[in-house]
């Protein structure tokens, strides 16, 4: 079993609606997550990062961790054709180590 | 202003040629990482570096595999006698700290492939 679990989907869905994506982990010493959002051909871009439990708000971006349950999510409100790309989880057990990623979940946005 | 920046972006090698992948990162970056990403998968630590010193080397899969970044600054992997396993994108990234987090500022990659 992976550190770290994520649907690779794809999932698609229509302009405007919320998406939900997710990630299980299995190391309860990872204290930093993060989402990243990947286009096609390009590297990685970072999205979110939370320490610790709880949510985080960044316009339409939610990043939500529960250490309780090794669960994190991020929702996405009013979907855009331009959020569509693979969306990455990754976490770290302190400030400088390495991340620990998903296998990705690639989102399709329909207008 | 400028990020990460990677090359050559892509990269075909016959089987048993040595290639050497070259990463500038942002300028001021202490830390900086390497990591390897298969098709359709995450990406995969490699090497980590802070200045000139390699810190973590644990997730080089091979001793063909060796990284230097000898001024601090740009960082080479090199891979020897590549295999068709080594196929793959190598992606750099360099960071800062930000609220106790070393934030991670990735390049576009190489992607090798090899034949």
């Amino acid at each position: 079993q992976k550190e770290v679990e994520q649907d690779p989907g794809p999932l698609s869905v229509p302009e405007g609606a919320i998406v939900s994506l997710n990630c299980t982990y299995s190391n309860s010493a990872f204290q930093y997550f993060m989402w990243y959002r990947q286009y096609s051909r390009k590297g990685p871009e970072l999205l979110m990062y939370t320490y610790s439990s709880g949510n985080k708000e960044d316009g339409r971006f939610t990043a939500q961790v529960d250490k309780s349950s090794k669960y994190i999510s991020l929702f996405i409100r009013d979907s855009q054709p331009s959020d569509s790309a693979t969306y990455l989880c990754a976490m770290t057990r302190s400030g400088n180590t390495p991340l620990v990623f998903g296998k990705g979940t690639r989102l399709s946005v329909i207008a | 202003g400028a990020g990460v920046s990677q090359s050559p972006r892509y990269k075909v090698a016959k089987r048993g040629q040595d290639v050497a992948l070259r990463c500038d990162p942002i300028s001021g970056h202490v830390s900086l990482f390497w990591y390897q990403q298969a098709l359709g998968q995450g990406p995969e630590f490699l090497t980590y570096f802070q200045n000139e010193a390699q810190l973590d080397k644990s997730g080089l899969p091979s001793d063909r595999f060796f990284a230097e970044r000898p001024e601090g600054s740009v960082s080479t992997l090199k891979i020897q006698r590549t295999q068709q396993e080594d196929s793959a994108v190598y992606l750099c990234a360099s960071s800062f700290r930000l609220a106790g987090l070393e934030t991670q500022y990735f390049g576009p990659g190489t992607r090798l492939l090899v034949l």
